[in-house]
């Protein structure tokens, strides 16, 4: 199975608001991708976090992985409709596998 | 460049037929992954090739088989296709097995009744 959850699944919010998605695993990650995905569109490649702790910045999103490298967050401050989309994240699996949580859709109303 | 492109886009087929998705990079990448997404299931991984000339098993390989034809190319077959089959297929490629970020394909939209 997936081996990181998403929650939550669905986010509804005013234009202007902030926004929050986690990603939590059971098992310590080496790293952790995070993605974007438009309607309609294909996952584009946002972030990659590697360190314990660490914590990244792209204009209004904030990205962290948590000390034990169990946990992950993505936040949006003052949501625009252009953030419209579903955010995953990503984490190796066995192998070579690269397994995605099952996203949070996030909608913003003007 | 144009990246990962998949063919078809749209495909209708009935249920027992077959087809191949095909799938080519041109950033030379050396790993390669089919995806399937359905609503509210994220997206799957099917198979993935970590290098030329090896392929294994992602999370729901069941009913596929793939090809990884050279370094550019990875294909993803339905040998008797089933509605349980209906999704949408995303390809994508990474620098390495290990390193580095997915770049995926437009996707290819595939009905089975």
């Amino acid at each position: 199975g997936q081996q990181v959850m998403q929650i939550p699944q669905y986010q509804h919010v005013q234009e202007g608001e902030d926004f929050t998605t986690y990603c939590n695993s059971s098992t310590t990650l080496s790293n952790i991708q995070w993605y974007k995905q438009r309607p309609g569109g294909h996952p584009v490649f946002l972030i990659q976090l590697v360190k314990s702790g660490e914590v990244k910045k792209q204009k209004r999103l904030t990205f962290q992985f948590g000390e034990a490298k169990k946990n992950s967050s993505l936040h949006i401050t003052a949501t625009q409709t252009t953030d419209v989309g579903t955010y995953f994240c990503a984490a190796g699996g066995s192998g070579y596998a690269l397994n995605f949580g099952k996203g949070t859709s996030l909608l913003v109303t003007p | 460049n144009a990246g990962v492109t998949q063919t078809p886009k749209f495909q209708v087929l009935k249920t027992g037929q077959s087809m191949t998705l095909q799938c080519a990079q041109d950033m030379n990448h050396n790993s390669m992954y089919w995806y399937r997404q359905d609503p509210g299931m994220g997206l799957r991984l099917i198979y993935y090739s970590a290098s030329e000339g090896t392929t294994d098993k992602g999370e729901v390989p069941n009913g596929y088989n793939v090809s990884r034809l050279n370094k550019r190319e990875f294909s993803l077959r339905l040998e008797s296709a089933a509605p349980s089959q209906t999704s949408v297929y995303f390809c994508a490629s990474r620098r390495t097995a290990n390193t580095g970020e997915l770049f995926f394909g437009e996707g290819s939209r595939l009905t089975v009744l």
